[in-house]
């Protein structure tokens, strides 16, 4: 129940099209959702987050969509662009608040092509 | 400026030799995490400290151990490091409601 099941493992998108990755969980105390971005040799960055009493956020190029009901998260890019081929993850955790843990998902390894 | 630091960013050990890893912060957050990521792997939760409470995972080995003498630095002990351990090592800071950041890791090679 504390798993976050993340797809696709891998992802190729063409430049200026959209990136989609999903995200789903089992546990209704996750109350924190952040999306994480990697690039190969560095440490994980936060790319945006959204809490559960909100069905969207937008910055910039990315949207992250909440479905609290079907329990699934998604990471939208719009016009990709090369500089996006990253790994992504998706997490979740609960008592954010009280300093909960994050529950990462397995990871979607993003390529744009020019 | 750097605001979660690791060293080394490389580290070479030898199989049984037991090996320290640093994190420094500069953020004054309250809480610090160790991760351990191998290839193509999410960041695995290794232990983390809220304050000065430790909090160790379930499943973390006996061989990995940690310490927080102050605020800003946390240390992870491998005790016996086995082929097995050789990932990349990520601390992440917290201030507790907000964002983890995490630091650049330290790359551990077990020969």
């Amino acid at each position: 129940q504390q798993q976050v099941k993340q797809s696709p493992q891998s992802l190729i998108v063409q430049k200026g099209g959209i990136s989609i990755i999903n995200c789903a969980y089992e546990n209704t105390a996750f109350d924190y959702f952040p999306w994480y971005q990697q690039f190969p040799g560095k440490g994980p960055a936060l790319l945006i987050a959204i809490r559960p009493d909100v069905s969207e956020k937008k910055e910039g190029r990315f949207t992250i969509s909440f479905n609290k009901s079907a329990k699934q998260f998604s990471l939208h890019i719009m016009d990709s662009q090369p500089g996006d081929s990253a790994t992504y993850f998706c997490a979740a955790s609960t008592r954010h608040n009280q300093g909960g843990k994050l529950i990462f998902g397995q990871g979607t390894e993003l390529s744009v092509k020019p | 400026d750097a605001m979660v630091i690791q060293n080394p960013r490389y580290q070479v050990t030898q199989f049984g030799k037991p090996v320290t890893l640093s994190c420094s912060q500069t953020l004054n957050h309250n809480v610090m995490y160790w991760y351990q990521q191998k290839s193509s792997q999410a960041p695995k939760l290794l232990f983390h400290y809220y304050d000065k409470d430790f909090n160790n995972e379930a499943d973390t080995p006996d061989n990995f151990q940690s310490r927080r003498p102050n605020t800003s630095f946390c240390f992870l002990d491998i005790r016996s490091p086995g082929l097995g351990d050789a990932a990349m090592y990520l601390c992440a800071t917290m201030e507790v409601g907000n964002e983890q950041f995490f630091g650049p890791g330290t790359r551990l090679t077990v020969l």
